[in-house]
């Protein structure tokens, strides 16, 4: 089954930039999402098919996918995006897959 | 807005059943996929299933196969989840979502706890 690999924490400075890993074989053939999720409440889609962003989410979350890492990035990180982030592809023989999610900590 | 609100559900026995339900609004309802992902601290966001807009097609996840069955009534913008012989690591929350592969709108979660 297909894997996909995320460090389990993050923390970062107010102001500063977050970026945040997602590892997988061949990830670069795959369409990525990525997803925010604030404690005790459902997940919320930040960036879907790599690197676009729904309606409603800020400039300053932008994606990326190459090779084996695809890459959630946040700029001018703010005290609320601290949150679990998920990322998550459709594989052909896995169907769904998550990874486990990487705790950012906005120091 | 879209709304995804769960319902049913709770406690239930090992070997016994339960059913969700998800009232769906906001949104083309009978032209959406919908899916089934459940979360635990232990292994995190799990897909479950998913059904296509007309319920003709359906699919599930290894664990579940043979005891989940997933079922939609798009006169009344309804999605359902019917989970029979339960087992222990059936307890999670349950989250009613739109698509089968980038998951766009998620219902609130609704906790189901399996415990004799």
């Amino acid at each position: 089954s297909y894997v996909l690999t995320q460090p389990p924490s993050l923390s970062v400075a107010p102001g500063m930039t977050a970026t945040f890993s997602c590892g997988g074989i061949d990830i670069g053939s795959h369409s990525v999402h990525w997803y925010q999720q604030r404690p005790g409440q459902a997940p919320i889609l930040v960036i879907k098919y790599n690197s676009d962003r729904p309606s409603g989410i800020p400039e300053r979350f932008s994606g990326s996918n190459s090779g084996n890492t695809a890459t959630l990035t946040i700029s001018r990180v703010e005290a609320g995006d601290e949150a679990v982030y998920y990322c998550q592809v459709w594989d052909v023989d896995s169907d769904i897959v998550f990874a486990g999610g990487t705790k950012l900590t906005v120091l | 807005q879209v709304q995804l609100v769960v319902s049913g559900g709770g406690l239930g026995r090992p070997g016994g059943s339960l059913r969700l339900s998800c009232a769906a609004s906001g949104f083309s309802f009978s032209d959406s996929y919908m899916s089934w992902i459940r979360q635990t601290p232990g292994k995190g966001l799990e897909w479950i299933s998913y059904i296509n807009p007309s319920g003709k097609i359906v699919y599930y996840e290894d664990s579940v196969e043979g005891r989940f069955t997933i079922s939609r009534d798009n006169s009344k913008n309804s999605l359902f989840l019917e989970m029979k012989s339960l087992r222990a690591e059936d307890t999670a929350i349950y989250y009613c979502v739109r698509d089968y592969q980038c998951f766009d709108f998620w219902g609130q979660g609704h906790m189901v706890t399996v415990s004799s």
